[in-house]
C-alpha cells in the first residue's frame, strides 16, 4: 500500500511568488490533514478535511492560503503570495475514518521563501 | 489552549545505552498522547500511544506511560540501537483529532 506522498519534495520561490504544494493520501482514507512546522518551532495544525469538504481550518494562518480537495481524492495547498515567514516544511497527514487519529504522514514539502 | 514540552536536542548515544526523552502536556478535558517519529528521508510515522491515564503505549521496545499526575508521557528503551536515530515528537489529540506537537528531539545513537 503506497504511503502519503507528497509533491514537491523541496521548493524555493522568491516572495511575491505563488506555490502549489500537492498531497496524495492513502488510497480510501476519508480525512486528510494539513500541518506546517516552522524551522525550530512545532508542528502546527491547518486544516482537516473530510473527503471533499473543509472540517476545520482553524489552523490557517491568513487568507494567503487556500487548500482545495476537489472529488475528495488528492489536495492542493496554495500560498499567494508567498512571504518570509511562510517558509518550513509542510506536512500532509490521512486517516481511514473520523475518529481516528493520523497514523502516517507524508515526507513533507520545504517551503523556502527568499 | 493545549501544549506540549518536550526535552530539547540534540540527544546523542552510543547503541545499547538507555534512552528518556521527556515530554510533559497541558490540555483541557481528557487527551490521547502520542509519540511520533520521523526517520531520516521519511515522513512521520505514529510510534505508540495511550488514550486515557495510567495506560502504557509500546511499539518496537519503546514505552510510555500516560501520568495524569505528572502530566507527563515520557518516551522511554532499554536498549537504543543504530536504526533508532530519527527524531521524535511527542503529541497530544483532542476531541476534535487536532493533533497539537512539541519541537521534537533529534536522536542519533552512535556505534
Amino acid at each position: 500500500e503506497a504511503g502519503v506522498t507528497q509533491f514537491p519534495s523541496h521548493s524555493v520561490i522568491e516572495k511575491g511568488q505563488t506555490v502549489t504544494l500537492r498531497c496524495d493520501p492513502i488510497s480510501g482514507h476519508d480525512n486528510l490533514y494539513w500541518y506546517r512546522r516552522v524551522m525550530g518551532k512545532e508542528i502546527k495544525f491547518l486544516l482537516h478535511f473530510v473527503k471533499e469538504s473543509k472540517q476545520d481550518e482553524s489552523g490557517m494562518p491568513n487568507n494567503r492560503f487556500l487548500a482545495e480537495r476537489t472529488g475528495g481524492t488528492y489536495s492542493t495547498l496554495k500560498v499567494q503570495p508567498a512571504e518570509l515567514e511562510d517558509s518550513g516544511v509542510y506536512f500532509c497527514a490521512s486517516s481511514r475514518a473520523t475518529g481516528h487519529f493520523a497514523a502516517f504522514f507524508g515526507q513533507g514539502t520545504r517551503l523556502t521563501v527568499v | 489552549g493545549n501544549s506540549v514540552t518536550q526535552m530539547e536536542g540534540p540527544v546523542t548515544l552510543s547503541e545499547e545505552a538507555f534512552l528518556t526523552i521527556n515530554c510533559t502536556y497541558t490540555a483541557t478535558g481528557y487527551p490521547s498522547l502520542f509519540w511520533y517519529v520521523q526517520y531520516p528521508g521519511e515522513g512521520l510515522q505514529l510510534l505508540l500511544k495511550a488514550t486515557k491515564a495510567d495506560d502504557k503505549g509500546s511499539n518496537k521496545g519503546f514505552e510510555a506511560t500516560y501520568r495524569k499526575e505528572t502530566t507527563s508521557f515520557h518516551l522511554e528503551k532499554g536498549s537504543v540501537q543504530v536504526s533508532d536515530s530519527a527524531v521524535y515528537f511527542c503529541a497530544l489529540g483532542g476531541s476534535n483529532y487536532k493533533l497539537t506537537f512539541g519541537k521534537g528531539t533529534l536522536l542519533t545513537v552512535n556505534p
